[in-house]
């Protein structure tokens, strides 16, 4: 399977603790993005990457959420001190990100976070 | 910055009839616009995009899409509705660094 692979796919955990997601983009993408989705809503940007360089995050990463991309292929989101409110779907995508790159994002399956 | 707008929830409509899923959009320059299609427990698939060119786009599935500018619109159509077509169905901009803005979403259901 040559797609988006998030693992794990479903997480259950207690308050307080700590996640780590992790993402394997299209081997050739030069751009990941991490969004995060509540039920019933739109997917959320969070942060994205160029390469290995974070580029941009958005205001709804608190400074519990770290998400890195050390060598510019797999990535990994960690959430910190998990609270109720982290409980939702990270789904990550990537894109060619260069040349005929027309912006379609390639999503995973996601990752669904359950914090009680 | 941009956003796109899905005015229905939901929409129903009964297995062989043609549908329409609405989305509006709010852009600074030309837009790049596209639709995803989200099954249960699953991710995004890309259905079809418009970025250039006719204003009718065809995609995966027999789904089509017109692009209206005047309006600011991006409706998703198919001709004759499957009731495998139902699933929550999102219409997003493209930003900059091409990253996405999605609306809420709008769940399609197909009865028999």
């Amino acid at each position: 399977d040559t797609g988006v692979s998030q693992d794990p796919r479903h997480k259950i955990t207690k308050r307080g603790q700590n996640v780590t997601f992790r993402c394997d983009p299209i081997s050739e993408h030069n751009r990941l993005y991490w969004y995060r989705q509540t039920l019933g809503q739109g997917p959320e940007f969070l942060t994205y990457f160029q390469n290995e360089a974070q580029l941009e995050k958005s205001r709804l990463l608190s400074d519990r959420f770290s998400a890195e991309r050390p060598k510019g292929s797999f990535s990994t989101l960690e959430i910190q001190r998990t609270e109720q409110g982290d409980s939702a779907m990270y789904l990550c995508a990537s894109s060619l990100g260069a040349g005929l790159d027309t912006g379609e994002l390639f999503f995973g399956e996601g990752s669904r976070l359950t914090v009680l | 910055a941009q956003s796109v707008a899905q005015p229905e929830d939901q929409v129903n409509v009964a297995e062989g009839n043609p549908l329409t899923v609405k989305c509006t959009y709010s852009v600074s320059g030309n837009p790049y616009l596209f639709w995803y299609v989200q099954y249960p427990n699953r991710g995004l698939q890309f259905l079809l995009k418009y970025i250039t060119g006719d204003n009718l786009v065809k995609g995966s599935y027999g789904f089509e899409a017109e692009f209206n500018k005047s309006q600011t619109s991006f409706h998703l159509k198919k001709p004759s509705a499957l009731v495998s077509d139902s699933a929550l169905y999102f219409c997003a901009v493209r930003g900059p660094e091409n990253m996405l803005t999605f609306g809420g979403g709008t769940r399609l259901m197909v009865k028999p």
